[in-house]
């Protein structure tokens, strides 16, 4: 079974610009969700998607968003880029049956960095 | 919200030896509990897991942990470490789906730095 695939790994941007990472998650996995791991504030809780729907979000300026398509595949877009921004950012995907709560698998990542 | 404490940002331990790397959670109810390894430039690979049951889970590696709620505490620890375990570990909780409107999130300690020298 393939894993969680993110793309791309590596991408740098200059500020102002706008950005989108893609994630496919595990075949039949219908959850996913996105982090953001910086030195200074660690792994932080972007949002979640469920069948297309944003379940849950953290505590992120409205530049950050995200979408879920219909064959569960998930992007993230953040605009007006800030230095601050430059993360590795992580998709995990989870399976849920019925109501259990399933670990989540996470992606190798995309390195952003903001120039 | 949930809280995660790990209590060493940074373990060094020869090889072989026994290591134990702490967390600490901040809910009294129920939650269920993970510890993930990073290695560099990597995502995060799941160690092991508790979500009911009994307080000793055994995950890969070698590792385990063991769940105390009185403590609010869900060590790790593996009694002879490879110079190949040198990589960083995060401690998470999540809640249970019946608390369903935070289904899902994870919330992580600051992570363990464990470097095993030869």
């Amino acid at each position: 079974k393939a894993g969680v695939t993110q793309t791309p790994r590596y991408l740098i941007k200059t500020r102002g610009q706008q950005v989108t990472l893609s994630c496919s998650p595990i075949s039949g996995h219908r959850s996913v969700s996105w982090y953001q791991q910086t030195p200074g504030q660690g792994l932080q809780f972007l949002f979640e998607y469920f069948s297309e729907t944003q379940r849950n979000k953290g505590n992120f300026p409205g530049r950050f968003s995200g979408r879920q398509f219909s064959n569960s595949r998930s992007e993230m877009n953040v605009s007006t880029l800030e230095l601050g921004d430059s993360a590795l950012y992580l998709c995990a995907s989870r399976g849920l049956r019925g109501q259990a709560n399933t670990e989540a698998f996470f992606g190798q990542g995309t390195r952003l960095t903001v120039v | 919200a949930q809280s995660v404490t790990q209590l060493d940002s940074q373990v060094p331990v020869f090889e072989e030896a026994p290591v134990e790397l702490r967390c600490n959670y901040s809910s009294s109810v129920s939650v269920y509990l993970f510890w993930y390894v990073q290695y560099p430039n990597q995502g995060l690979q799941l160690l092991l897991k508790y979500l009911s049951g009994s307080t000793l889970v055994k995950g890969i590696n070698g590792f385990e942990a063991e769940f105390n709620k009185s403590q609010t505490s869900f060590h790790l620890r593996k009694p002879s470490v490879h110079i190949s375990d040198t990589a960083e570990y995060f401690c998470a909780v999540s809640d249970p789906p019946d608390r369903g409107s935070t289904l899902g999130r994870l919330y992580f300690g600051r992570g363990t730095q464990l470097t095993v020298w030869p």
